[in-house]
């Protein structure tokens, strides 16, 4: 059984501070991971994907993987109240086209 | 171009009844999968069609089914509704050409009552 763990929250921060959301997950095969943008009522919006160890950064958005460590994370930096949404974490394997998602970490930022 | 499209975007069923829902994917994207997602358990996979044919499968029961057309669009039933069965359901579709991030269609409410 594949699975991807994500804290629910929710996490709260104030405006301009750095979020930070974590995610792990149990397959070493897995290749592809995704950050996935939810706001209430709405369905997920892609953010970011990472498939190599390290960093990408995509504006005021960070992600980080570590496949030894097996765990991906989502760095905001600058937080706005706009940002304030649940995130979803989904992980791939390779040959499978099917991503397994987390249950989310709900985020807020406060004014 | 244009986005992910369900329809329709909200229902309500009795218990007992069946229903269809409709995604329309990304023009040139081939593969549609289908998602349920309830506060308890989150976003889950329900399966995946690709060039009119069934390539992946969740766990979910037999009432649960699906085709693709060669347009790609896709259809989802579900039979004999059952109360549990009130969720978000969202299709996603992906190109699977080498890119094969998921985009997500704006959802189906479906309330069983």
């Amino acid at each position: 059984q594949k699975e991807v763990e994500q804290n629910s929250g929710p996490l709260s921060v104030p405006e301009g501070a750095i979020a930070s959301l974590n995610c792990t997950y149990s397959d070493r095969g897995s290749q592809s991971f995704f950050w996935y943008r939810q706001y209430s009522g709405k369905s997920p919006e892609l953010i970011m994907f990472i498939y190599s160890n390290g960093d990408k950064e995509d504006g005021r958005f960070t992600a980080q993987l570590n496949k030894a460590s097996q765990y991906v994370s989502l760095l905001i930096r600058d937080s706005q109240p706009s940002d304030s949404a649940t995130y979803l974490c989904a992980v791939r394997s390779g040959g499978s086209y099917i991503p397994t998602f987390g249950r989310g970490t709900s985020l807020i930022v406060h004014p | 171009k244009a986005g992910v499209t369900q329809t329709p975007r909200y229902l309500i069923k009795t218990r007992g009844q069946q229903v269809t829902l409709s995604c329309s994917p990304i023009s040139g994207h081939r593969s549609v999968s289908w998602y349920q997602q309830t506060p308890g358990q989150g976003l889950q996979f329900l399966f995946e069609y690709f060039s009119e044919t069934q390539r992946n499968k969740g766990n979910f029961p037999g009432r649960f089914s699906g085709r693709q057309f060669s347009n790609s669009r896709s259809e989802m039933n579900v039979s004999t509704l059952e109360l549990g069965d009130s969720a978000l359901y969202l299709c996603a579709s992906s190109s699977q050409t080498g890119d094969t991030e998921a985009f997500f269609g704006q959802g189906t409410r479906l309330t069983v009552v």
